[in-house]
């Protein structure tokens, strides 16, 4: 089984700041894992994605994430916050046994002028 | 590439009733997926289509069905409404074919109340 563990239910930083944004995956298989962003009455936008191509990989607007196997974490960070960047952040797994994505329970950035 | 579409985007029921929400993926996706999104149970899977079959299933009762078309659209379809199932219903397609990397892409949801 899968699991995803987002460490912070909320997240408040002031604009400007490093953003960083905790998961923590369990699979048994080599998973593939994701970053989805969802804004107020929104569905959910894809940042970035593993797919084991690469351990550091980008996402669009300034996102990054870096896959640690050893820690089996997978943290979002952003260098500097942008007040657009306010939103509910998913990280989410899935394994080979089937288009399921699991996802963590989610964590709310709040920006800060 | 449109994206993918849900309809309708808001819905009130009550309780008993039945409700069925459409969902049509992104051109060329075939995998079709449902997820509900609550407060207090979080982003929950409910099943896939893929080719007019359902291929994975959640931990749902069979009031939560869905079904899948020949040109990939789907509808879930809940009967018997409680008001726990209150939610916002997200849809997602994804390309399920060779190099595949399984990323799913979402609609914008369909939000149902319950009353």
């Amino acid at each position: 089984a899968q699991s995803v563990t987002q460490l912070g239910s909320h997240v408040s930083v002031s604009e400007g700041a490093l953003v960083l944004l905790r998961c923590n995956y369990s699979s048994s298989v080599p998973p593939y894992l994701f970053w989805y962003v969802q804004y107020p009455n929104q569905g959910l936008q894809l940042l970035l994605k593993y797919t084991s191509a690469a351990t550091l990989v980008k996402g669009i607007n300034g996102f990054e994430a870096e896959f640690k196997k050893s820690e089996t974490s997978f943290h979002l960070t952003k260098p500097s916050a942008h007040m657009s960047d306010a939103a509910e952040y998913f990280c989410a797994v899935i394994s080979n046994a089937g288009n399921m994505l699991t996802f963590g329970g989610g964590t709310r950035l709040m920006v800060k002028p | 590439k449109a994206g993918v579409t849900q309809t309708p985007r808001y819905l009130i029921k009550t309780r008993g009733q039945q409700v069925t929400l459409s969902c049509s993926p992104i051109s060329g996706h075939r995998s079709v997926s449902w997820y509900q999104q609550t407060p207090g149970q979080g982003l929950q899977f409910l099943f896939e289509y893929f080719s007019e079959t359902q291929r994975n299933k959640g931990n749902f009762p069979g009031r939560f069905s869905g079904r899948q078309f020949s040109n990939s659209r789907s509808e879930m379809n809940v009967s018997t409404l409680e008001l726990g199932d209150s939610a916002l219903y997200l849809c997602a397609s994804s390309y399920d074919g060779q190099g595949a990397t399984y990323e799913q892409y979402f609609g914008p949801g369909t939000r149902l109340t319950v009353t």
